[in-house]
């Protein structure tokens, strides 16, 4: 069965990093494009990254553009993010998500999220 | 970037009633690509229909989404009272960025 768990998530202070982690598990991860999605408390979603099933096409949404980066370990069926300069308005529930479709592009719901982690961003 | 607009922010009704839920979008979506999404407090958003009108795997058919171009709909036919929750619409035709709508909580009358 599909299984994406996030790890990573903890308390930070403005200014500094924090890398999230997603392992996932039962299917061919290296064929998906993965996504990763956050909600602030008692808030709605928000799309946070995307990268294509081999790595190589990024996107981003604008609020954190230059400050996260996603990435990905196929070898290990790993995807990263990478935040930087982090923000009080970062912190949320981060999710990792998975393309419906495999080998797609950006335009596809995602079918299968993990758990989530938390982010706290707070002095 | 696409605003996606639900109404109404809350629903309130009984089970075995009907649920319609609605979703604008401030432009087209392409090749009607949206999606419907239900969360429970405390656990990850579950994909119920996709490209408009598509019900996911295991999704009952008492789920059905309907709409294209500006304007979408999601209708649960008979609540359930598992079906109690926060409902999201999405669009994925015209990214990035990929957007969610402001959610609809759908609570028991």
């Amino acid at each position: 069965q599909v299984q994406l768990e996030e790890s990573g998530g903890g308390v930070v202070q403005p200014g500094r990093s924090l890398r999230l982690s997603c392992a996932a598990s039962g299917f061919t991860f290296s064929s998906y494009g993965m996504h990763w999605v956050r909600q602030a408390p008692g808030k709605g979603l928000e799309w946070v990254a995307f990268i294509y099933y081999d790595g190589v096409n990024k996107y981003y949404v604008d609020s954190v553009k230059g400050r996260f980066t996603i990435s990905r370990n196929n070898s290990k069926s790993t995807l990263h993010l990478q935040m930087n300069s982090l923000r009080v308005e970062d912190t949320a529930v981060y999710y990792c998500a998975r393309d419906l479709r495999p080998v797609g592009s950006l335009g596809d719901p995602f079918d299968y999220w993990g758990q989530g982690t938390l982010v706290t961003v707070s002095s | 970037e696409i605003v996606l607009t639900q109404s109404p922010a809350t629903l309130s009704l009984s089970p075995g009633e009907r649920a319609t839920l609605s979703c604008g979008a401030s432009q087209s979506v392409s090749s009607s690509y949206l999606a419907w999404y239900q969360q429970k407090p405390g656990l990850a958003p579950r994909l119920l229909i996709y490209d408009a009108s598509s019900r996911a795997t295991g999704i009952p058919d008492r789920f059905s989404g309907s709409g294209s171009g500006t304007d979408f709909t999601l209708t649960i036919s008979r609540l359930e009272p598992e079906d109690f929750a926060v409902y999201y619409c999405q669009q994925y035709g015209s990214s990035p960025p990929i957007t969610f709508g402001q959610g609809t909580r759908l609570e028991i009358k």
